[in-house]
């Protein structure tokens, strides 16, 4: 069965602040990889998708790096800011007969101070 | 907005009451799914629709009970709940493909007392 874990659990910075949060998962035979952000009273957003035959991906800001042998990815995210306060989640993605599945970790509660 | 609608946003009822949650999405996606959120652990899928037919239950007690109507709608129905089904309950939906992405709603925030 599939584990995903995140640490930190969570993580305060100040404003500024290059940061790295870490995800890792037990089963390697992934599909692909995804980075969520959800904001309090609100559902998740998509931030990066990383398909399982890439290494990264960048979007603004952050950066997604993948490395299915050894099961971990790591988001990356450069001068952090006060909106970036969020809980971030990864999800490993399974291929199945009936869609994608996926698995999420239990996050990473992010805060940027001023 | 991600064009996933979900209502109501809050809900409290009681072990004996019979409620609905409502999905809606407005992105032309054809697969839908339901999600819990407990507090302290990950998000934990329900159900996956596919085309209206269910194509995953992870073993979820008989007390919720999906439906899928068409593409653009998705209910759970609930009935006898226990405490310890208070959670975010979120739906989202996706187109299937390679590079599918899941888009979420905003969630109904349950209580059940």
């Amino acid at each position: 069965k599939q584990e995903v874990t995140q640490i930190p659990a969570a993580l305060s910075v100040p404003e500024g602040e290059n940061l790295v949060l870490n995800c890792s998962f037990t089963d390697s035979a992934i599909y692909n990889l995804q980075w969520f952000r959800q904001d309090p009273g609100k559902g998740l957003t998509s931030l990066l998708l990383i398909q399982s035959s890439q290494r990264e991906q960048t979007s603004g800001r952050l950066n997604a790096s993948l490395d299915k042998s050894s099961g971990r990815s790591t988001l990356y995210i450069a001068a952090s800011q006060p909106g970036d306060s969020a809980t971030y989640l990864c999800a490993v993605i399974r291929l199945t007969g009936g869609g994608n599945k996926l698995t999420f970790g239990t996050g990473t509660q992010l805060k940027v101070e001023l | 907005e991600t064009g996933v609608t979900q209502t109501p946003r809050h809900l409290v009822m009681g072990m004996t009451n019979k409620k609905s949650l409502k999905c809606e999405q407005h992105l032309g996606h054809n697969a839908m799914y339901w999600y819990k959120q407990s507090a302290k652990k990950p998000l934990e899928l329900m159900f996956v629709y596919n085309f209206k037919e269910q194509t995953e239950n992870n073993s979820v007690p008989s007390r919720f009970s999906p439906e899928c109507p068409n593409s653009s709608h998705l209910f759970l129905h609930l009935h006898t709940l226990q405490p310890e089904d208070s959670a975010l309950y979120l739906c989202a939906s996706s187109q299937p493909g390679q590079q599918e992405t899941q888009y979420f709603g905003p969630g109904t925030r349950l209580l059940v007392l």
